[in-house]
């Protein structure tokens, strides 16, 4: 089956502009968070949402945020671009809510802010 | 808060070999789980192995496996039989068994793997 699918795999944008990243889960799966990679940060949660509705959010700015789609798609957004926002966008999904259930990656969005 | 800690940036193990890579974790939590990601240059993140901290036996899955020892809060992953496809950045991570946290990954910084023939 279809894996995690990450649109687009590049994008440039200059300071000061928003981005819109896009997210398709695997079928069936309900549950898409989403990763920052940096090199000097590493790998940091941004958010996930289940089923529409935001279920968790880590410590970034106002200016990222996300929302679900009814068929489980999410998008995150970022506005207002700063330089220090070039990084690899990571979505992962998930069928459900237990935590036993596993995370599948997709392979990311890289993002330049210039 | 869960830290995640890899005090290896880069290893290196010939073909054919073993390897060893460390990982070391902070929490006050009782039940959680614990994994290894693989990303190689493609990027995507790969699940390697995972471990619940509610099982005393140690995963294994093929030629991956792992020392994880509750008390010292440490997890390492040995890879046996090193190939060249296992050249890679390897991820140490936390998730809490917590469901209202449950969603969230933390990562360690991460090990790059080298294998030379």
């Amino acid at each position: 089956k279809a894996g995690v699918t990450q649109t687009p795999r590049y994008l440039i944008k200059t300071r000061g502009q928003q981005v819109t990243l896009s997210c398709s889960p695997i079928s069936g799966h309900r549950s898409v968070s989403w990763y920052q990679q940096t090199p000097g940060q590493g790998l940091q949660f941004l958010f996930e949402y289940f089923s529409e509705t935001q279920r968790n959010k880590g410590n970034f700015p106002g200016r990222f945020s996300g929302r679900q789609f009814s068929n489980s798609r999410s998008e995150m957004n970022v506005s207002t671009l700063e330089l220090g926002d070039s990084a690899l966008y990571l979505c992962a999904s998930s069928y459900g809510s237990r935590t036993d259930y596993g995370y599948t990656f997709g392979s990311g969005t890289r993002l330049t802010v210039v | 808060a869960q830290t995640v800690t890899q005090s290896q940036p880069e290893m290196s193990v010939q073909e054919a070999e073993t390897v060893t890579l460390s990982c070391t974790y902070d929490t006050s939590e009782s039940d959680y789980y614990l994994f290894w990601y693989k990303q190689p240059p493609s990027r995507q993140m790969i699940l390697v192995i995972r471990q619940e901290a509610y099982k005393q036996q140690n995963a294994t899955e093929n030629r991956f496996s792992v020392n994880f020892q509750k008390a010292a809060k440490s997890f390492s992953l040995k890879i046996s039989d090193s190939q060249l496809g296992d050249a890679a950045m390897y991820f140490c991570a936390y998730r809490s068994a917590n469901t209202g946290t449950a969603s969230k990954l933390t990562f360690g910084t991460g090990t790059r793997l080298q294998v030379t023939l």
